[in-house]
């Protein structure tokens, strides 16, 4: 399958903890990344890889994948992490997958 | 620090030809592949097509009958043809350089797409 699923919406109350899924069999293969955008802006990568955060994103970002689904955790919420996540892979073909997207809204 | 900085015309008619281009600075285009993704008014990202330094190109097979990328590494760019565009084609394009896939200890491939361009808004309309 090419298609990666998440959940349209989230929230979370500040402070807490939430956690955002990406599912698709292409995960059995490949890592799901993870990237935040903001309204006009170009997407940031905030998890790659089994769980590595790029220079510059804070350790309460957090992912882990199982089977087919990929999860990213935010610890400690915080009002900056609103914004739309979407997840990444590739497929066996290596063409590249992206999810259509989880709007994170920090209450 | 690596930079991307994306051109190209912004208001196309149906039925012409998308053209843009991503100078790469700070940096080679050598060991890693260079992207376009593109993102729809209010949409979410789709992935057009990516290229290596040495020319190897995979296209999204939805685009592919209608997509060249291309690589000039003695200027340190590379280009995003997009043919017989339609409204459809509307959207912001961002460039971004992609890490070459890794593998994990688990033996999952991972790769990464840290550099953005800030993207450029076409509009395709008569």
């Amino acid at each position: 399958s090419s298609e990666l699923t998440q959940d349209p919406a989230v929230s979370v109350a500040l402070g807490q903890t939430v956690r955002i899924t990406c599912q698709g069999e292409s995960l059995r293969s490949y890592c799901a990344n993870w990237y935040q955008q903001a309204p006009g802006q170009a997407p940031t990568l905030v998890i790659y890889g089994e769980n590595n955060r790029p220079s510059g994103i804070p350790d309460r970002f957090s992912g882990s994948t199982s089977g087919n689904m990929a999860s990213l955790t935010i610890t400690g919420a915080q009002a900056e992490d609103e914004g739309v996540y979407y997840c990444n892979s590739r497929d066996s073909d290596y063409n590249q997958l992206f999810g259509g997207g989880t709007k994170l809204t920090v209450l | 620090q690596v930079q991307l900085q994306q051109w190209g015309a912004g208001l196309l008619k149906p039925s012409e030809t998308l053209s843009l281009t991503c100078a790469v600075s700070g940096g080679s285009l050598s060991g890693y592949f260079w992207s376009w993704i593109r993102q729809p008014p209010g949409e979410g990202l789709e992935w057009v097509g990516e290229i290596s330094h040495s020319g190897s190109a995979y296209y999204n097979p939805s685009l592919k009958s209608r997509v060249t990328i291309s690589v000039d590494t003695s200027k340190n760019q590379f280009s995003l043809r997009l043919s017989s565009v339609t409204a459809a084609d509307t959207a912001v394009y961002f460039c971004v350089r992609v890490s070459l896939v890794d593998i994990t200890a688990t033996g999952l491939g991972y790769f990464s797409m840290v550099v953005w361009g800030k993207g450029t808004s076409v509009t395709v309309s008569s």
